[in-house]
């Protein structure tokens, strides 16, 4: 099973709203990635979780909070945020460490107005 | 700072010929690449990845060259299928940026029947 679960697919929210983006694998990886993807553009990283510790943080502002409550659960806490914030978000696992491929979930679309 | 360029942004070729996807990085520390396939709305989908201590690695129709000292690679996709048509981002990663993965560009393969 190289399955990686994203709830909810879509998501509209306004700026004053408190949102949570979910994923979840069941593969046995410890670690978990979320990426921010725009139109036509590439999957930029926001934060890497290795064996559940933040081990990377690519100078997100703090409207975005990351949580991993387990081994295979990953959270995107979503608080006060921008328009300029919408994009696809994406969840991904791996095995930790080097030369191990990431799978990815099929991402949240997130509108905020 | 693009690390990683795809310096076509579409390709067109007829179902049964060959499709090359080319891929330059800058980034000497990269030690791992992969190929990701990209469907509108949908998470990117690992297809073929290859370690620096290798050139070429093979997968079906599938196969991946990397050129150490021209820090370039390429996919190569025979015969090429119309279900193949989708986006296509190269991805390089190293110990230096904690395994996680920088994208490029993509390119936007349209295989013709």
């Amino acid at each position: 099973d190289t399955e990686v679960t994203q709830t909810p697919k879509h998501l509209v929210m306004g700026m004053t709203n408190k949102k949570s983006l979910k994923c979840e694998q069941h593969m046995g990886h410890r670690a978990m990635y979320w990426y921010k993807q725009k139109a036509k553009k590439p999957p930029e990283l926001m934060f890497v979780y290795s064996y559940e510790k933040l081990s990377i943080n690519e100078s997100v502002p703090s409207r975005f909070s990351p949580e991993c409550p387990n081994s295979s659960l990953l959270n995107l806490h979503l608080h006060a945020l921008q328009p300029e914030d919408s994009a696809l978000y994406l969840c991904a696992s791996s095995l930790p460490g080097g030369f191990n491929e990431q799978y990815f979930g099929p991402g949240t679309r997130l509108t905020v107005t | 700072d693009q690390q990683v360029k795809q310096n076509s942004p579409s390709l067109s070729v007829q179902e049964g010929r060959i499709s090359i996807l080319n891929c330059d990085y800058t980034n000497s520390m990269f030690d791992y690449f992969l190929w990701y396939k990209k469907y509108p709305a949908e998470g990117p989908t690992f297809l073929i990845s290859i370690s620096s201590i290798k050139d070429k690695n093979e997968d079906g129709r599938f196969t991946v060259f990397l050129n150490k000292s021209a820090k370039h690679l390429s996919l190569h996709i025979v015969p090429s299928q119309p279900g193949d048509s989708a986006v296509y981002f190269c991805a390089a990663s190293g110990s230096n940026s904690g395994y996680a993965l920088n994208f490029g560009k993509g390119t936007s393969l349209l295989v013709t029947p």
